[in-house]
């Protein structure tokens, strides 16, 4: 399946900063990127949906001021956590796929810690 | 709306016995469903999933599903369980349209006794 890579993998920082992470499908031209995430011993909640070149859907409860997500090319998709706070703290997911295909492919996730 | 439930957070199964997993949906609409296994501090790797053709549907790792859309269910089988199976496992759904999101169930941790 194709690959798609997120990084860094971990991240640590101090409440009220900014940390962005990155998705990058590898190997192939991603329409659309979906960004989640992650509780412990949660399953996977849906925060946006982005396509290539427009602005992001966000679900119901999300911020979207708090939580920006830009996806300026077909192999990237940032996710960008403004003003941190220790709730933040969480394991962020992105999966990308190609109109043609009916999968996403997920990348291998963020551990986000906000102390 | 759609919706995926995952009968027990937890199962647990010796090695070498069956493994079933339990998954029910709710769609409006013909659903696409998937599994997902993951693996701690990981991402998720997809084992199958039924896009409305052949309704058993055999997987990677000596998985499978089955479709049975009267019971509304596509539980997840492998009939002899190794130790290195032991992961949390997610059922889920979308309509499959190109590029829709897909619904999580809450997962399943599988446990495997030695």
């Amino acid at each position: 399946g194709a690959v798609v890579s997120q990084h860094p993998s971990r991240v640590i920082c101090k409440s009220g900063t900014s940390v962005k992470i990155e998705c990058r499908s590898l190997d192939f031209q991603a329409t659309t990127m979906f960004w989640y995430r992650q509780f412990p011993k949660q399953s996977l909640m849906l925060m946006a949906t982005s396509n290539e070149g427009s602005k992001a859907t966000y679900e119901q409860g999300v911020e979207k001021d708090k939580f920006l997500i830009n996806h300026a090319s077909l192999t990237l998709s940032t996710l960008t956590v403004t003003s941190a706070h220790p709730e933040d703290s969480s394991f962020y997911i992105c999966s990308a796929s190609h109109w043609t295909v009916n999968e996403q492919f997920f990348g291998p996730g963020t551990r986000l810690t906000v102390l | 709306a759609q919706s995926v439930t995952q009968l027990g957070s937890h199962v647990s199964v010796s090695e070498g016995a069956l493994v079933l997993l339990r998954c029910n949906y709710s769609s409006s609409v013909p659903p696409y469903l998937f599994w997902y296994v993951q693996y701690p501090n990981q991402g998720l790797q997809l084992l199958l999933k039924y896009t409305s053709a052949a309704t058993l549907v055999k997987g990677i790792n000596g998985f499978e599903a089955e479709f049975k859309k009267s019971e509304t269910s596509f539980h997840l089988t492998k009939p002899s369980a190794h130790m290195s199976d032991a992961a949390e496992y997610f059922c889920a759904v979308s309509e499959g349209n190109r590029d829709d999101k897909i619904i999580f169930g809450k997962g399943t941790r599988l446990h495997i006794l030695p």
